[in-house]
């Protein structure tokens, strides 16, 4: 069974750049939900995608957005990167979100953004 | 008010003791409680869920859970060194997502 996959692990922009992150879930799993989490704090949910629709998002701008494929890959932009935006963006994917599972999130590696 | 609140620690202990962790929530709709251990630049590794009131346990791992306090805690008995990570609460609400609590920061001393 394979796991999360995310790329690229590690990039670096400049202020003002456009950023595109990929995801591939858990084998079985149809939802994906993509993080932001800053040096020192939590996970912040940025948004959720379900049967390739975005089914919940978090207290993002915009600028964030994101698509989810026919195979439960996922994308994750970033237009107009600000500083603030350097953070270990994380991809989880978990089974079928509508059939009652408790919740439970499996997390890839993360890509690390970091924006000069 | 933040919506899932931890001790940000830092927290130590010796090796053999209890570790003590403990997180707060604020939606009284939530209905599922997850503790993720995190290493220095790694991704989030689920250890536990529990959605009943009452203790669950899964080796040296206990977690606990007061839904009318809104409370709900990880122990860590025997601790070791290799539990030396950060321990993040995360909670299921009324909304679909899991929200995350800041991490408490734990040091198991040799």
């Amino acid at each position: 069974e394979t796991g999360v996959t995310q790329s690229p692990t590690h990039l670096i922009k400049t202020r003002g750049q456009q950023v595109t992150l990929r995801c591939s879930s858990q084998s079985g799993h149809n939802t994906v939900s993509w993080y932001q989490q800053a040096l020192g704090q939590g996970p912040q949910f940025i948004f959720q995608y379900y049967r390739e629709e975005e089914n919940g998002r978090g207290n993002f701008p915009p600028r964030f957005s994101g698509l989810q494929f026919p195979n439960y890959s996922s994308e994750l932009n970033v237009n107009a990167l600000e500083l603030d935006d350097s953070a270990l963006y994380l991809c989880a994917s978990s089974p079928d979100w509508a059939s009652g599972n408790t919740g439970e999130l499996f997390f890839g590696e993360g890509s690390r953004l970091t924006v000069l | 008010q933040k919506e899932v609140e931890q001790n940000s620690g830092p927290l130590s202990v010796p090796e053999g003791a209890i570790a003590s962790l403990n997180c707060t929530y604020s939606d009284r709709g939530s209905q599922s409680f997850f503790w993720y251990r995190q290493y220095s630049g790694k991704s989030p590794e689920l250890i536990m869920f529990i959605y009943s009131n009452g203790d669950k346990e899964d080796g040296r791992f206990t977690a606990q859970l007061n839904k009318a306090s809104q409370y709900v805690s990880l122990l860590i008995r025997d601790s070791q060194p290799s539990d030396s990570a950060t321990y993040l609460c995360a909670v299921k609400g009324s909304a679909r997502q899991l929200t995350f609590g800041s991490g408490t920061q734990l040091t198991v001393l040799p």
